[in-house]
């Protein structure tokens, strides 16, 4: 069964410091997504992506958080320089249309 | 606002003893109503969608079913592989690209 992936499954980085996390969706879906979850919250949404440009994004995605589609099958989330607050766990999503969506296994970042 | 709001936020049941999640929804419009399953430290792992009142589904020991303003996702005879936090999610039109606003969770204990 087609799964979204994410790597790594855990990154640790010293504030400021860039971090690119990678998701790879499933082949066949045409909406990207990125969500965050602090320890013990909820899940919050950051930015939707459909047709190689972001549809929408979140107070939370401010000028520091980039996406990208780099290839065909690679969606990547770029944070150019970390806070102590962006630690938490980061989840892409992918979905064929603006339905249900699928969830990858979550990068853990941690910021020190 | 576009909310959701999940109870209760924690529940214990016996191995077989019956019960339901609530998740109830104040948006704009929606466009649908959905449900996941989350195990600690992974990403949320689709359960059901629902997209009109009166609709419901079912999977197992889980049924979901959908009012004008709230869902409730019954458990029937759980076992305790069913403990995890369920989590509801919902996404609404206007504009968006689908993107989600997901309540808090309920968090599922099954005892042997």
């Amino acid at each position: 069964e087609p799964e979204v992936t994410q790597t790594p499954s855990h990154q640790v980085t010293q504030m400021g410091q860039e971090v690119i996390l990678r998701c790879v969706p499933i082949s066949n879906h045409l909406y990207f997504y990125w969500y965050r979850q602090i320890l013990g919250q909820k899940v919050e949404f950051l930015v939707s992506f459909y047709n190689n440009e972001i549809s929408e994004k979140s107070e939370i995605f401010d000028d520091q958080f980039s996406v990208e589609r780099p290839d065909g099958s690679n969606f990547t989330l770029k944070i150019r320089s970390t806070k102590l607050e962006d630690s938490a766990m980061y989840f892409c999503a992918s979905s064929v249309d603006p339905g249900t969506q699928y969830f990858g296994p979550g990068t853990r970042l941690l910021v020190l | 606002e576009d909310q959701v709001t999940q109870s209760p936020e924690a529940l214990r049941l016996q191995e077989g003893e019956s019960s339901s999640l609530n998740c109830s929804y104040t948006v704009s419009g929606l466009r649908g109503l959905f449900w996941y399953r989350q195990d600690p430290g992974k990403g949320p792992e689709f359960l059901f969608t629902l997209y009109s009142a009166g609709e419901e589904k079912e999977k197992e020991r889980l049924k979901a079913t959908l009012t004008k303003k709230e869902s409730f996702l019954h458990i029937t005879a759980p076992k305790p592989e069913d403990s995890a936090t369920y989590l509801c999610a919902v996404s609404v039109y206007g504009g968006s690209q689908g993107n989600l606003i997901f309540g808090k969770g309920t968090k599922l204990s099954v005892k042997p």
